[in-house]
């Protein structure tokens, strides 16, 4: 049965402080690896990532996919509050499976 | 250029009544998503659409049935609704299968 696990399933920082947060999946036919951010509505997309070992940043966001190890990390540095949110990872097969998500709050 | 839209934002049915839940997407994506999201469960994929013209169901169809009326449309149907579909909808499109998919603000459901 395909499942994406992502841990931990919440974590209360600091501002300043550097986070990472982890997915890991099992899906049959995996094409690529997305990061979203929720806030109070609907996730926004971050990042997709399709080849091992590739780093993608935005800003003081970056990702990396294991696809040996059938993992991807999202590290923020230099944690802001308007970074608190939900941070979903989803699998992409032919559909899309998400994870149940990691619940960042970063306190002032 | 509006991205995803969904109507209406907040419903109250009680259990048996029917509703749809109407989904559209300006952006000339070939595939769109319908997706419900519970507490501790993440999004959960219902049905989607590769294309116009297809539909296949996705983790949770069961109680639900789709429409992809046309390229821009699809809509998300519940016959008989029961307690256990209260939830958040999300409605989403991608240029294709496999990438990154657009969120529409969702639709909150209560079912009494």
């Amino acid at each position: 049965e395909d499942k994406v696990v992502q841990s931990p399933l919440s974590l209360v920082v600091h501002e300043g402080d550097t986070v990472t947060l982890n997915c890991s999946y099992e899906v049959t036919n995996f094409r690529s690896l997305l990061w979203y951010k929720q806030e109070k509505k609907a996730p926004t997309f971050l990042f997709m990532l399709t080849s091992s070992g590739i780093e993608k940043k935005s800003g003081r966001l970056s990702s990396i996919l294991d696809k040996k190890e059938l993992f991807s990390i999202l590290n923020i540095t230099a944690t802001q509050t308007g970074d608190s949110a939900v941070y979903l990872c989803a699998a992409n097969n032919n559909d899309m499976r998400f994870g149940a998500g990691t619940r960042l709050t970063v306190k002032p | 250029n509006a991205g995803v839209t969904q109507t209406p934002k907040f419903q109250v049915l009680k259990t048996g009544q029917s509703m749809t839940l109407q989904c559209a997407q300006d952006m000339n994506h070939n595939s769109m998503y319908w997706y419900r999201q519970d507490p501790g469960m993440g999004l959960r994929l219902i049905y989607y659409s590769a294309s116009e013209g297809t539909t296949d169901k996705g983790e949770v169809p069961n109680g639900y049935n789709v429409s992809r009326l046309n390229k821009r449309e699809f809509s998300l149907r519940l016959e008989s609704a029961a307690p256990s579909q209260t939830s958040v909808y999300f409605c989403a499109s991608s240029e294709h299968g496999g990438e990154t998919q657009y969120f529409g603000p969702g639709t909150r459901l209560l079912v009494l």
